[in-house]
């Protein structure tokens, strides 16, 4: 799986959207961009995927790239309870592929 | 609520026991995984079963080990515990054929080696 760079910590104020940015660039073909989150302990949720399109689902919106090797994850109104830790991943659409985690970003939410 | 269940919650031990943690699927979910999340690791993928039969291993020590049921739980046994051990294990399911193959977690057990 290709690896992903996203920055350590961002904030954002309740309200205003949250623009989580990855970067893939030696993303292959076959591989897709996941984006899951985990609340302080809890098991990680996912949120959305993608290939090259942009999508969009009730949680948020995934824009990726062109050239599909960068993306950002958008919640458009952030509230407290988006308090958690995004993570990008990029895998081969496979049921046999496994999930690798990096360090992803701690976004923080304040009133 | 993921649908995925994790038995017990929190498990506390001792260096060199053996403790066996517990993980129920959602229903339909032929697919489990099993995660390790520790302060200095993070989260690791260890080991997935489906539909019985080992399908993929992370990074899974030898003294760990899984299996999957015929009424598709799964269990994973971590012996000969150590310090370093203590952590917050955490089981995924989904549904092979999926296209989305999300993977839904349970709310973790965390195990503490004293």
């Amino acid at each position: 799986d290709a690896k992903t760079t996203q920055p350590p910590s961002m904030d954002c104020a309740e309200g205003r959207a949250a623009n989580l940015p990855c970067n893939h660039s030696t993303i292959s073909g076959n591989e897709y961009v996941y984006w899951y989150r985990q609340i302080h302990s809890q098991g990680p949720q996912y949120i959305i995927h993608g290939l090259k399109n942009n999508e969009t689902n009730e949680m948020a919106s995934l824009i990726i790239t062109e050239d599909r090797k960068s993306s950002t994850l958008i919640l458009p109104h952030a509230t407290l309870r988006d308090t958690a830790v995004y993570y990008c991943i990029v895998r081969v659409h496979s049921g046999y592929s496994t999930l690798t985690f990096g360090k992803g970003t701690m976004l923080l939410v304040s009133p | 609520d993921s649908g995925v269940t994790q038995t017990p919650k929190h498990l506390i031990t001792a260096t060199g026991q053996r403790v066996t943690l517990r993980c129920s699927p959602r229903s339909g979910d032929l697919s489990v995984y099993w995660y390790q999340q520790s302060l200095d690791q993070g989260l690791q993928f260890l080991i997935q079963y489906y539909n019985g039969e080992e399908r993929a291993k992370g990074n899974i020590l030898e003294r760990f080990s899984a299996q999957q049921f015929p009424d598709l739980h799964s269990e994973l046994n971590l012996s000969s515990l150590e310090l370093g051990d203590s952590a917050l294990y955490f089981c995924a399911s989904s549904v092979m054929g999926d296209p989305y193959n999300e993977q839904f977690f349970g709310p973790g057990t965390r195990l503490t080696v004293l």
